[in-house]
């Protein structure tokens, strides 16, 4: 069955970097696109970035671009999100979810999602 | 302030039907992309509920359907029951600067 796992979260300064994992399984990982999507305990969803199945492309919420890097290892069937300059309007529960699509298609909706980690950016 | 407008709230009773709105623009719903539905369960991750304005996935019961008109989509809960109390989340393509994905605000539904 499918599943998506993540880990990487914690407590973390203002300012500093920290870097979420989500470790695939259950499906054909270099097929899909993946996305990262966040929600602030309490409040609702936030959709943070994409990456083509394939790592050639990647996409962002205006407001995370250039301090977020989304990116893929294929051989290791794990996303990644790299977060740097972190503020505390970035704490928040992070999850990794799968597009819908397949290949070269993506559907912009995700069918899969992991657990979450929690990242709490706070002095 | 989300990109795509939602109730807070809706309730209902047992076996009765309640609908959530969800009203966009048009650079989202208004541009003809399709609108999806996750459920929230309180603790847990959103779940896929309908795709593609009013196609569920194998296993979501018959009683959660979905339309699309104009701006605005909903999402029908038909013979509702206890275990449908949660979050819900609507969702869409937004073909603005701002992102690509957009959500709704969640709506809470609380079976009485």
């Amino acid at each position: 069955q499918v599943q998506l796992v993540e880990s990487g979260g914690g407590v973390v300064q203002p300012g500093r970097s920290l870097r979420l994992s989500c470790a695939a399984s259950g499906f054909t990982f270099s097929n899909y696109g993946m996305h990262w999507v966040r929600q602030v305990p309490g409040k609702g969803l936030e959709w943070v970035a994409v990456i083509w199945f394939d790592g050639s492309n990647q996409f962002y919420v205006d407001s995370m671009k250039g301090r977020f890097t989304i990116s893929r290892d294929n051989s290791k069937n794990t996303l990644y999100l790299q977060m740097n300059s972190l503020r505390a309007e970035d704490t928040a529960v992070y999850f990794c979810a799968r597009d819908r699509g397949f290949g070269e298609l993506l559907r912009y909706n995700f069918d899969y999602w992991g657990q979450g980690t929690l990242v709490t950016v706070s002095s | 302030q989300s990109v795509l407008t939602q109730p807070p709230s809706v309730s209902g009773a047992p076996g009765q039907r309640v609908t959530i709105s969800c009203t966009g623009s048009s650079s989202n719903i208004g541009a003809g992309y399709d609108v999806h539905w996750y459920q929230q369960l309180p603790g847990t991750a959103p779940k896929l509920l309908i795709y593609g304005n009013n196609n569920r996935p194998s296993g979501v019961p018959d009683r959660f359907s979905g339309s699309k008109s104009g701006t605005s989509a909903s999402l029908a809960i038909t013979g509702l029951q206890a275990e449908d109390e949660a979050d819900y989340y609507c969702q869409s393509y937004d073909n603005s600067l701002s992102g690509f994905v957009v959500f709704g605000g969640g709506t809470k539904l609380t079976v009485l």
